[in-house]
């Protein structure tokens, strides 16, 4: 059972255009949400969260916006760099005894185009 | 610097051995984790400790062990009961208040292919 999907396996963008990357979750439990990003042969390395009391948080280029009731969440780069290119893990922790237990998406496979 | 540390990075076993993977953080974590990731799938929590002497099975601990000794040390030894065990083996920490946010500090994880 998948509780955390991302459905587009890739996703191609000209440099310069917005990214947009999309992950959708069944468990009600889930409180906190991350993206983490990954480039080939190494670990993921974390980019941004948001907490389920907000519906947008925003670090520089990048805004992760939550709709709860959907069930939904995106991570929206602007602009998109050649750099960004890499896999994004849409991930989710549940809090309390789950203590950082976190659920991982599939994954969709980034890349920006100059 | 401050991070962790998995060996080896690549890894070859024949059918019916056990092999162990090292993973050390010195980020003075108390929590640490195993992930596996196989392609097309996200990564799959094997096991997690969150204080020394103490672990948990993840969601797929068959054909698994770990030992938390030291808080520095978490080895995943893979034993020949795992059925499929050539993957992508990603080792975690977090802070004392990961309960809140669930941000971990990966590795660079070990690739294990089986012959």
């Amino acid at each position: 059972d998948q509780q955390v999907k991302q459905n587009s396996p890739s996703l191609s963008v000209q440099e310069g255009r917005i990214s947009i990357l999309n992950c959708d979750y069944t468990n009600s439990m889930f409180d906190y949400f991350l993206w983490y990003k990954k480039y080939p042969a190494e670990g993921p390395t974390f980019l941004i969260s948001i907490s389920s009391i907000k519906d947008k948080n925003e670090d520089g280029r990048f805004t992760v916006f939550l709709n709860k009731s959907a069930k939904h969440l995106s991570l929206h780069i602007v602009p998109s760099q050649p750099g960004d290119s890499a896999v994004y893990f849409c991930a989710a922790n549940a809090g309390g005894t789950s203590y950082g237990k976190l659920t991982f998406g599939q994954g969709t496979i980034l890349t920006v185009h100059p | 610097d401050g991070g962790i540390t998995q060996s080896p990075k690549y890894l070859f076993r024949k059918e019916g051995q056990n092999v162990t993977l090292s993973c050390e953080q010195n980020l003075n974590h108390d929590a640490m984790y195993w992930y596996r990731q196989d392609p097309g799938q996200g990564l799959r929590l094997i096991y997690y400790s969150q204080i020394v002497n103490d672990f948990q099975k993840g969601d797929i601990a068959e054909g698994y062990s770990v030992s938390r000794e030291k808080k520095e040390s978490f080895p995943l030894t893979v034993t020949s009961a795992q059925k499929n065990p050539t993957a992508f083996y990603l080792c975690a920490s977090g802070p004392s208040d990961i309960v809140l946010t669930g941000e971990l500090f990966f590795g660079e994880g070990s690739r294990l292919t089986v012959l």
